[in-house]
């Protein structure tokens, strides 16, 4: 079984600051990880994903994610944060080559920007 | 391009009536498909998902109920709706037989049940 623990239901930064959003997760085979972001009553915009190509994870809007096996983590990142990156994030593992092929999500960071 | 449709985007109905959410992609072929539900301040919840026309996979027992009548139709249905049945319903899909499987979201639909 598979799951995804993010830390921190609320993180609150200053604009252009660091934006870290951490997430954590278990999988008993090698996972495929995803960050998604979401803006009020919208669905799901997919940020970057991990396919067990580089550690290192370049994604939309200045984003980037790590992927660190021995801490089995995959923390979200951005050096400066801007106000229209107030939103809230989930991450996400894939359970792969196997015939459900569905994402197990965590429970989602709120996202606050503070001009 | 793909694009994924839901409608309607909002829906206010009183205990005990019924439900019909639909969901449909354009641009690709044998998608699969899924329904999650996400309740306020939580996560999302994986409801069903298809990988063919008919197939129908559910993750939780509860009152709703899953169709695919086309390849690239989905809707969610409820006989009964619950008080504990509000919350935003989106649909996704991915692209089959790829192992990374990065699902694509709808908007969403917002359904409170009164």
């Amino acid at each position: 079984a598979q799951s995804v623990t993010q830390l921190g239901s609320h993180v609150s930064v200053s604009e252009g600051a660091l934006v870290l959003l951490r997430c954590n997760y278990s999988s008993s085979v090698p996972p495929y990880l995803f960050w998604y972001v979401q803006y009020p009553n919208q669905g799901l915009q997919l940020l970057l994903k991990y396919t067990s190509a580089a550690t290192l994870v370049k994604g939309i809007n200045g984003f980037e994610a790590e992927f660190k096996k021995s801490e089995t983590s995959f923390h979200l990142t951005k050096p400066s944060a801007h106000m229209s990156d107030a939103a809230e994030y989930f991450c996400a593992v894939s359970e792969g080559d196997t015939g459900r092929r569905a994402l197990t999500f965590g429970s989602g960071t709120r996202l606050q920007v503070q001009p | 391009s793909q694009t994924i449709h839901q409608w309607p985007a909002t829906l206010v109905q009183p205990v005990g009536s019924p439900l019909s959410l639909e969901c449909t992609v354009e641009g690709t072929s044998n998608p699969n498909l899924y329904w999650y539900r996400q309740a306020a301040g939580r996560g999302l919840q994986l409801l069903f998902y298809s990988v063919g026309i008919g197939q129908i996979s559910s993750e939780v027992p509860q009152n709703l109920s899953a169709s695919r009548p086309q390849d690239r139709q989905f809707i969610l249905s409820s006989k009964k709706l619950l008080l504990s049945d509000s919350g935003f319903y989106l649909c996704a899909w991915s692209v089959p037989d790829r192992p990374f499987n990065e699902q694509f979201f709808g908007p969403g639909t917002r359904l409170t049940v009164l």
